[in-house]
Protein backbone atom coordinates (compact mmCIF):
# COMPACT_ATOMS: atom_id res chain seq x y z
CA UNK A 1 0.00 0.00 0.00
CA UNK A 2 0.86 3.20 -1.21
CA UNK A 3 1.96 6.40 1.18
CA UNK A 4 3.26 7.98 4.17
CA UNK A 5 2.83 6.37 7.56
CA UNK A 6 3.46 8.34 10.43
CA UNK A 7 3.98 6.60 14.04
CA UNK A 8 2.69 6.21 16.79
CA UNK A 9 -0.56 7.86 16.45
CA UNK A 10 -0.77 8.89 20.03
CA UNK A 11 2.56 9.92 21.81
CA UNK A 12 3.28 11.04 25.41
CA UNK A 13 5.76 12.63 26.97
CA UNK A 14 7.30 13.29 30.29
CA UNK A 15 8.85 16.75 31.19
CA UNK A 16 12.51 16.52 30.06
CA UNK A 17 12.30 13.55 28.19
CA UNK A 18 12.94 13.74 24.06
CA UNK A 19 10.75 11.55 21.91
CA UNK A 20 10.94 10.44 18.28
CA UNK A 21 8.13 10.74 15.92
CA UNK A 22 8.58 8.35 12.60
CA UNK A 23 7.62 9.91 8.90
CA UNK A 24 8.32 6.85 6.76
CA UNK A 25 7.15 7.08 2.83
CA UNK A 26 7.26 4.28 -0.25
CA UNK A 27 6.37 7.39 -2.52
CA UNK A 28 10.04 7.47 -3.86
CA UNK A 29 10.06 11.02 -3.32
CA UNK A 30 12.70 13.53 -3.14
CA UNK A 31 11.41 16.47 -0.36
CA UNK A 32 9.37 15.91 3.40
CA UNK A 33 8.50 18.26 5.49
CA UNK A 34 7.05 18.22 9.02
CA UNK A 35 4.80 20.57 10.23
CA UNK A 36 3.34 21.41 13.62
CA UNK A 37 -0.33 22.25 14.38
CA UNK A 38 -1.90 23.63 17.18
CA UNK A 39 -5.58 23.25 18.14
CA UNK A 40 -7.88 25.77 15.62
CA UNK A 41 -4.62 26.36 14.52
CA UNK A 42 -2.74 27.16 10.89
CA UNK A 43 0.47 24.69 9.82
CA UNK A 44 3.82 25.97 11.01
CA UNK A 45 6.95 24.03 9.16
CA UNK A 46 9.23 23.15 11.59
CA UNK A 47 11.94 20.97 8.97
CA UNK A 48 12.03 20.41 5.87
CA UNK A 49 14.58 18.19 3.26
CA UNK A 50 14.73 17.83 -0.33
CA UNK A 51 17.21 15.61 -0.58
CA UNK A 52 18.90 12.44 1.76
CA UNK A 53 21.80 14.11 3.78
CA UNK A 54 20.00 17.22 3.58
CA UNK A 55 17.60 19.50 5.52
CA UNK A 56 16.75 22.69 6.43
CA UNK A 57 15.29 24.80 9.70
CA UNK A 58 11.30 26.15 9.08
CA UNK A 59 9.91 28.53 11.14
CA UNK A 60 10.02 26.89 13.94
CA UNK A 61 12.92 24.60 14.25
CA UNK A 62 14.38 25.59 18.37
CA UNK A 63 14.07 22.70 20.44
CA UNK A 64 13.65 19.95 17.62
CA UNK A 65 15.86 18.33 15.39
CA UNK A 66 15.67 15.69 12.40
CA UNK A 67 17.72 13.64 9.80
CA UNK A 68 17.56 12.29 6.40
CA UNK A 69 19.78 9.20 6.29
CA UNK A 70 17.45 7.26 3.72
CA UNK A 71 14.57 8.74 0.92
CA UNK A 72 12.00 6.95 2.80
CA UNK A 73 12.61 8.49 6.35
CA UNK A 74 12.96 11.86 7.88
CA UNK A 75 12.39 11.47 11.34
CA UNK A 76 11.72 14.24 14.17
CA UNK A 77 12.99 14.31 17.80
CA UNK A 78 11.45 16.72 20.09
CA UNK A 79 13.90 17.41 22.59
CA UNK A 80 13.17 18.93 26.16
CA UNK A 81 14.74 22.10 25.11
CA UNK A 82 11.29 21.83 23.44
CA UNK A 83 9.26 24.05 26.30
CA UNK A 84 5.87 23.83 25.05
CA UNK A 85 5.95 20.37 22.96
CA UNK A 86 1.78 19.12 23.29
CA UNK A 87 0.83 19.67 19.30
CA UNK A 88 -0.31 17.68 16.30
CA UNK A 89 2.50 16.84 14.04
CA UNK A 90 2.16 16.24 10.65
CA UNK A 91 4.44 14.84 7.81
CA UNK A 92 4.65 15.95 4.51
CA UNK A 93 5.88 14.74 1.11
CA UNK A 94 5.88 16.04 -2.45
CA UNK A 95 7.38 15.04 -5.63
CA UNK A 96 8.75 18.26 -7.09
CA UNK A 97 8.25 22.28 -7.60
CA UNK A 98 4.11 22.46 -8.66
CA UNK A 99 3.27 18.88 -7.45
CA UNK A 100 0.57 18.78 -4.22
CA UNK A 101 1.71 17.60 -0.83
CA UNK A 102 1.05 14.49 0.98
CA UNK A 103 0.22 14.09 4.42
CA UNK A 104 0.21 11.03 6.90
CA UNK A 105 -2.24 10.73 9.65
CA UNK A 106 -0.25 13.16 12.21
CA UNK A 107 0.89 12.51 15.49
CA UNK A 108 -0.79 13.91 18.50
CA UNK A 109 1.80 14.70 20.82
CA UNK A 110 1.18 15.23 24.90
CA UNK A 111 3.34 16.33 27.98
CA UNK A 112 2.29 14.67 30.78
CA UNK B 1 7.73 36.94 -1.49
CA UNK B 2 5.16 34.22 -1.39
CA UNK B 3 2.17 33.92 0.86
CA UNK B 4 -1.63 32.98 1.36
CA UNK B 5 -4.66 34.97 2.83
CA UNK B 6 -7.61 33.25 3.83
CA UNK B 7 -10.82 34.08 4.36
CA UNK B 8 -11.19 33.64 8.46
CA UNK B 9 -13.60 31.27 10.00
CA UNK B 10 -15.17 29.65 11.32
CA UNK B 11 -17.94 30.03 8.90
CA UNK B 12 -21.64 28.01 9.68
CA UNK B 13 -23.93 27.13 6.88
CA UNK B 14 -27.19 24.90 6.69
CA UNK B 15 -27.44 21.83 4.90
CA UNK B 16 -27.46 22.38 1.15
CA UNK B 17 -26.48 26.49 1.49
CA UNK B 18 -23.56 27.46 -0.98
CA UNK B 19 -20.28 28.10 0.43
CA UNK B 20 -17.36 30.62 -0.64
CA UNK B 21 -14.19 30.57 1.11
CA UNK B 22 -12.26 33.22 -0.27
CA UNK B 23 -8.27 32.75 -0.97
CA UNK B 24 -5.80 35.20 -2.63
CA UNK B 25 -1.87 35.10 -2.97
CA UNK B 26 1.11 36.90 -3.40
CA UNK B 27 3.77 35.12 -5.75
CA UNK B 28 7.12 35.26 -7.17
CA UNK B 29 6.70 33.29 -10.71
CA UNK B 30 3.90 31.73 -11.78
CA UNK B 31 2.74 29.45 -8.76
CA UNK B 32 0.22 26.22 -9.15
CA UNK B 33 -2.79 26.42 -6.89
CA UNK B 34 -4.01 23.95 -4.40
CA UNK B 35 -7.51 23.19 -1.50
CA UNK B 36 -6.48 20.69 0.94
CA UNK B 37 -9.54 19.56 3.60
CA UNK B 38 -8.88 18.22 7.11
CA UNK B 39 -11.33 16.19 8.80
CA UNK B 40 -11.18 15.96 13.05
CA UNK B 41 -8.04 14.10 14.22
CA UNK B 42 -6.60 13.17 10.55
CA UNK B 43 -3.62 14.70 8.01
CA UNK B 44 -4.43 16.97 5.65
CA UNK B 45 -5.79 15.34 2.00
CA UNK B 46 -6.09 16.93 -1.58
CA UNK B 47 -8.95 18.55 -2.61
CA UNK B 48 -8.28 20.35 -5.58
CA UNK B 49 -5.87 21.70 -7.49
CA UNK B 50 -5.04 23.99 -10.66
CA UNK B 51 -1.68 24.96 -12.12
CA UNK B 52 -1.74 27.01 -14.60
CA UNK B 53 -4.41 30.53 -15.03
CA UNK B 54 -7.57 30.40 -15.65
CA UNK B 55 -7.46 26.27 -15.09
CA UNK B 56 -10.70 25.23 -12.95
CA UNK B 57 -9.51 22.45 -10.08
CA UNK B 58 -12.67 20.24 -9.31
CA UNK B 59 -13.24 17.30 -6.78
CA UNK B 60 -17.22 16.45 -4.99
CA UNK B 61 -19.04 19.28 -5.84
CA UNK B 62 -16.15 21.55 -4.70
CA UNK B 63 -14.60 23.94 -7.71
CA UNK B 64 -11.93 26.56 -7.27
CA UNK B 65 -10.44 28.92 -10.38
CA UNK B 66 -6.81 30.09 -10.60
CA UNK B 67 -7.50 33.89 -11.52
CA UNK B 68 -4.65 35.61 -12.30
CA UNK B 69 -6.10 39.12 -12.54
CA UNK B 70 -6.79 39.11 -9.12
CA UNK B 71 -4.14 36.20 -7.83
CA UNK B 72 -7.26 34.43 -6.02
CA UNK B 73 -8.18 30.91 -5.78
CA UNK B 74 -12.17 31.01 -4.02
CA UNK B 75 -13.34 27.79 -3.13
CA UNK B 76 -16.82 27.14 -4.01
CA UNK B 77 -19.84 24.26 -3.54
CA UNK B 78 -23.19 24.80 -4.65
CA UNK B 79 -24.97 22.80 -2.12
CA UNK B 80 -23.01 21.43 1.10
CA UNK B 81 -23.63 18.53 3.26
CA UNK B 82 -22.96 17.47 6.99
CA UNK B 83 -19.81 15.53 6.14
CA UNK B 84 -18.35 18.53 4.56
CA UNK B 85 -17.33 19.83 7.83
CA UNK B 86 -13.55 20.28 8.29
CA UNK B 87 -10.67 22.69 8.18
CA UNK B 88 -10.22 23.94 4.41
CA UNK B 89 -6.47 25.41 3.64
CA UNK B 90 -5.17 27.17 0.66
CA UNK B 91 -1.38 26.32 -0.47
CA UNK B 92 0.48 27.54 -3.47
CA UNK B 93 3.65 26.28 -4.58
CA UNK B 94 6.43 28.08 -6.32
CA UNK B 95 9.40 26.64 -8.17
CA UNK B 96 12.35 28.82 -6.65
CA UNK B 97 13.28 28.88 -3.57
CA UNK B 98 14.60 26.13 -0.69
CA UNK B 99 11.23 25.70 0.87
CA UNK B 100 8.34 26.55 -1.93
CA UNK B 101 5.00 25.37 -0.57
CA UNK B 102 3.06 27.82 1.53
CA UNK B 103 -0.13 27.44 3.03
CA UNK B 104 -3.00 29.65 4.55
CA UNK B 105 -4.38 29.59 7.92
CA UNK B 106 -7.40 27.55 7.40
CA UNK B 107 -11.01 27.67 7.65
CA UNK B 108 -13.25 25.89 9.66
CA UNK B 109 -16.50 24.78 8.21
CA UNK B 110 -19.18 23.26 10.28
CA UNK B 111 -22.38 22.31 8.66
CA UNK B 112 -26.07 22.12 10.29
CA UNK B 113 -28.43 19.95 9.86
Amino acid sequence: DGGITQSPKYLFRKEGQNVTLSCEQNLNHDAMYWYRQDPGQGLRLIYYSQIVNDFQKGDIAEGYSVSREKKESFPLTVTSAQKNPTAFYLCAVRGGAHTEAFFGQGTRLTVV
Amino acid sequence: GNSVTQMEGPVTLSEEAFLTINCTYTATGYPSLFWYVQYPGEGLQLLLKATKADDKGSNKGFEATYRKETTSFHLEKGSVQVSDSAVYFCALSVRTGANNLFFGTGTRLTVIP
